[in-house]
């Protein structure tokens, strides 16, 4: 099945540091979502892209739907320790009724 | 406006039994995924349903098997469960098939 590449895998940062992260594919996209997971909980959506070279913020977090429709980024300014947890990408394939498909999550950990 | 509500939190059962998983989708959300994330992974696709029909289906054995009700609310069923069922069990409800959607806390299964 389609399979999403998030990178990185996890991530240590002090508190105070920016922290990028990334999903790619093979496959085009329709949309691009990036949702935070913590743990025991069902992951929460911070941010929706829909169009190709899109950029949108929410508050701390920034994330661009990429040019090609094959990836996308999720930027995080002035982390702080509420941001821990897992974040994961997920997209919507560019063809008919497909499900969400999800890349494997970037773990971070925020040390104050 | 309540979110996606899940039921009930958490469930341990014994191989070859049998177990249901409820979901209540937000007011308005007329289609109801489900998802099955187990430990270190992203969430993969099991069905989606939209106005009480099945909409969509991932690599999962016959033993999976989901309705949706009038109301828009679902039900998940899991038979003769192995000790690999064994996972986070999200719901996931949007307007349409296509449109965001947003999870629930998820149904935390054991099998034993």
């Amino acid at each position: 099945g389609q399979q999403l590449n998030q990178s990185p895998q996890s991530m240590f940062i002090q508190e105070g540091e920016d922290v990028s992260m990334n999903c790619t594919s093979s496959s085009i996209f329709n949309t691009w979502l990036w949702y935070k997971q913590d743990p025991g909980e069902g992951p929460v959506l911070l941010i929706a892209l829909y169009k190709a070279g899109e950029l949108t913020s929410n508050g701390r977090l920034t994330a661009q739907f990429g040019i090609t429709r094959k990836d996308s980024f999720l930027n995080i300014s002035a982390s702080i320790p509420s941001d821990v947890g897992i974040y994961f990408c997920a997209g919507l394939l560019n063809s008919g009724n497909t499900p969400l498909v999800f890349g494997k999550g970037t773990r971070l950990s925020v040390i104050a | 406006d309540a979110g996606v509500t899940q039921s009930p939190t958490h469930l341990i059962k014994t191989r070859g039994q049998q177990v249901t998983l409820r979901c209540s989708p937000i007011s308005g959300h007329k289609s109801v995924s489900w998802y099955q994330q187990v430990l270190g992974q992203g969430p993969q696709f099991i069905f989606q349903y939209y106005e009480k029909e099945e909409r969509g289906r991932g690599n999962f054995p016959d033993r999976f098997s989901a309705r949706q009700f009038p109301n828009y609310s679902s039900e998940l069923n899991v038979n003769a469960l192995l000790l690999g069922d064994s996972a986070l069990y999200l719901c996931a409800s949007s307007r349409s098939l296509t449109d965001t959607q947003y999870f629930g806390p998820g149904t935390r299964l054991t099998v034993l």
